[in-house]
């Protein structure tokens, strides 16, 4: 079956500017993860979202936001984009939660701020 | 939330074994562990849940001890292939989302 696919797998953007990221997860699951990873941070928890709707949001400022729409399909937006930014971004598919099963990670989305 | 892993970096020869520690202060659900190979994306290795069982395969193993809120990746007779960041992740009980660790790079030389 079709993995997780990210677009696009690269962006740079000016610093002010803002971005959308999209994520289509593996077919039949529900739950899609948001994480941004950087070499001195590791992965960090953004949002996840469940049949439409956001259950959890990690410690990121109101300028990440994220939607998901009626199949599953996920997208994360980050808007007044800062050099800070640049790292990242991942996407984890799962059935409903992790609490039986891994994660399947898409290839994510390096995006550079300049 | 954030899992500590240590240690932070390991280099083994070829057949060495290493171990990877993982501790959170969370009462703690499950344990995952994943491996990310440079410029991929992390992959699943395990799942470990509450009962203090370990699992494996191959020469992978890994154990959890939920009372402690720790666990451990027993690597053992390392291949080459086997060099990478492991990650632990947890999943703090109720909640629905995972919390990694901050890595720890394997490198298995000849």
């Amino acid at each position: 079956k079709a993995g997780v696919t990210q677009t696009p797998r690269y962006l740079i953007k000016t610093r002010g500017q803002q971005v959308t990221l999209s994520c289509s997860p593996i077919s039949g699951h529900r739950s899609v993860s948001w994480y941004q990873q950087t070499p001195g941070q590791g992965l960090q928890f953004l949002f996840e979202y469940f049949s439409e709707t956001q259950r959890n949001k990690g410690n990121f400022p109101g300028r990440f936001s994220g939607r998901q729409f009626s199949n599953s399909r996920s997208e994360m937006n980050v808007s007044t984009l800062e050099l800070g930014d640049s790292a990242l971004y991942l996407c984890a598919s799962s059935l409903a939660n992790p609490r039986a099963g891994g994660y399947t990670f898409g290839s994510g989305t390096r995006l550079t701020v300049v | 939330q954030q899992p500590v892993q240590s240690p932070q970096a390991v280099i083994l020869r070829e057949g060495e074994d290493a171990v990877i520690n993982c501790s959170s202060s969370k009462a703690l659900y499950s344990v995952h562990w994943y491996r990310q190979k440079h410029g991929e994306a992390p992959v699943f290795l395990m799942i470990l849940l509450k009962g203090g069982e370990q699992k494996g395969h191959d020469k992978i193993s890994a154990s959890f001890n939920e009372k402690k809120q720790q666990s451990s990746l027993y690597l053992t007779a390392s291949q080459l292939s086997y060099s990478g960041t492991y990650f632990c992740a947890s999943l703090p009980t109720g909640a629905n989302n995972l919390f990694f660790g901050t890595g720890t790079r394997l490198t298995v030389i000849p």
